[in-house]
């Protein structure tokens, strides 16, 4: 059972449009991370949010975690192909185990 | 600083072979994992450990072996390699426990049985 499920799978832009994807899920998580992760490389942490309601701005990347903590969201102004990669969202339940999402592959185009 | 070091990068195995995928990590982290890597089911946890001398399984353990000898090392071992094995595998530590910090994550090994 994926307890994060991020929509949506594939996504396909050009350069300068607005994106946004979405994590979510049935159960309350105590923190949730986004993840970057591109070709032949692991993961690269891009934000850690804790609290609900919570918003985060990393250059042009907006994240926010959900008023009940159940889910979250990455919005990309002016994407650019330098965004080009696999996006994770990961819940932590205050337990020693990271839950990861399905992820959502983004492809920028010049 | 190599941070997180996985060997081999690629590996190609036979059904009923096994082996071992080493993990390294120099930045003296007490927690660290092993995740595979399936196309549309993101990273799952396979075992992980929270300090020397304690490991513990995750959501999907069977067919994997670990030990935590050391705080440095961190090797996973495939008993009798299956092509349901065929994945990519990362390991990944972090400084503490959860939730919220950050994890450190390897380059990650290909694994293929045929």
């Amino acid at each position: 059972t994926q307890l994060l499920e991020q929509s949506p799978q594939f996504l396909s832009i050009q350069e300068g449009e607005n994106l946004t994807v979405y994590c979510n899920s049935s159960s309350v998580f105590s923190s949730l991370q986004w993840y970057r992760q591109e070709p032949g490389e692991g993961p690269v942490l891009l934000v850690t949010v804790v609290t609900g309601g919570e918003v985060k701005k990393l250059k042009r990347l907006t994240f926010q975690f959900g008023d009940a903590r159940k889910d979250s969201s990455l919005h990309i102004t002016a994407a650019q192909p330098g965004d080009t990669g696999l996006y994770l969202c990961a819940g932590a339940r205050n337990t020693d185990k990271l839950i990861f999402g399905t992820g959502t592959r983004l492809q920028v185009f010049p | 600083n190599a941070g997180v070091t996985q060997t081999p990068k690629f590996q190609v195995l036979k059904t009923g072979q096994s082996m071992t995928l080493q993990c390294a990590q120099d930045m003296n982290h007490e927690y660290m994992s092993w995740y595979r890597q399936d196309p549309g089911m993101g990273l799952r946890l396979i075992h992980y450990s929270v300090g020397a001398g304690i490991t513990d399984q995750g959501e999907v353990p069977n067919g994997y072996n670990v030990s935590r000898s050391t705080t440095e090392d961190f090797p996973l071992r495939l008993l009798s390699a299956a092509p349901s094995q065929t994945s990519v595998y990362f390991c990944a530590s972090t400084r503490q426990r959860l939730p919220g910090y950050e994890q450190y994550f390897g380059p990650g090994t290909r694994l293929t049985v045929t």
